[in-house]
């Protein structure tokens, strides 16, 4: 079946330094694409989404970048802060209402 | 605040013995769902609604009952529960496309 996945389950970074999240879709009819952050005991929280008729969507210190031709999705993080560290997590939408998650990376801020 | 609330969001109980973790939205919002949470299997979808009176199955609805009687609130029900029922269990709502709003998780064990 059609599924998202996501190539590192940890990554470790220094404090400051950019951090950078993948995600692969194999569903090639997704046209909707979003990146949720969940910190312990909480929920997910939206972080930037994107469309497929887009490449790259920025916000505040995150960047998403798609590449259709590889069903390739990253998250960019500049600046990385202790409080990003988190789960994250990609979902993908395809034509139907229902929302597909990734299993999730473990981003780790080394101070 | 727009937000999700879920109850309880901490619960031990005994196999067989009955429950509902309740579910509620103030975002006027179509679509609710229910998902569960599981170490190393990610975010996996039981039930959701597109609206009220409407329903229907996720990818995990077996031993789970849903309701949607109102558009603010669909709660979960445990007819039966059973240890492998044990999990991290989100609500979530959203219009009928866009970004999933999640509550804060109501973990349950079953014994």
């Amino acid at each position: 079946g059609e599924s998202v996945g996501l190539h590192l389950p940890t990554l470790s970074v220094q404090e400051g330094d950019n951090s950078i999240i993948n995600c692969a879709y194999s569903n090639s009819a997704s046209d909707y694409f979003i990146w949720y952050k969940q910190e312990s005991g909480k929920g997910p929280q939206f972080i930037i989404d994107i469309r497929s008729n887009m490449d790259k969507r920025q916000g505040q210190r995150v960047t998403v970048l798609l590449n259709k031709t590889v069903k390739h999705l990253s998250l960019q993080i500049a600046a990385t802060q202790p409080g990003d560290s988190a789960v994250y997590f990609c979902a993908e939408n395809d034509s139907s209402y229902k929302l597909i998650f990734g299993s999730g990376t473990r981003l780790l801020v080394r101070p | 605040e727009a937000q999700v609330t879920q109850n309880p969001r901490y619960l031990i109980t005994v196999t067989g013995k009955k429950l509902t973790v309740t579910c509620s939205q103030n975002m006027n919002h179509e679509y609710m769902s229910w998902y569960r949470q599981d170490p190393g299997l990610g975010l996996r979808q039981i039930y959701y609604s597109m609206n009220v009176e409407v329903t229907d199955k996720g990818d995990v609805p077996e031993g789970y009952k849903v309701s949607r009687k109102e558009k603010r609130n669909f709660p979960l029900i445990l007819e039966s529960p059973s240890p492998n029922q044990t999990s991290l269990y989100f609500c979530a709502s959203r219009y009928n496309t866009g970004e999933l709003f999640f509550g804060e998780g109501s973990r349950l064990t079953v014994l």
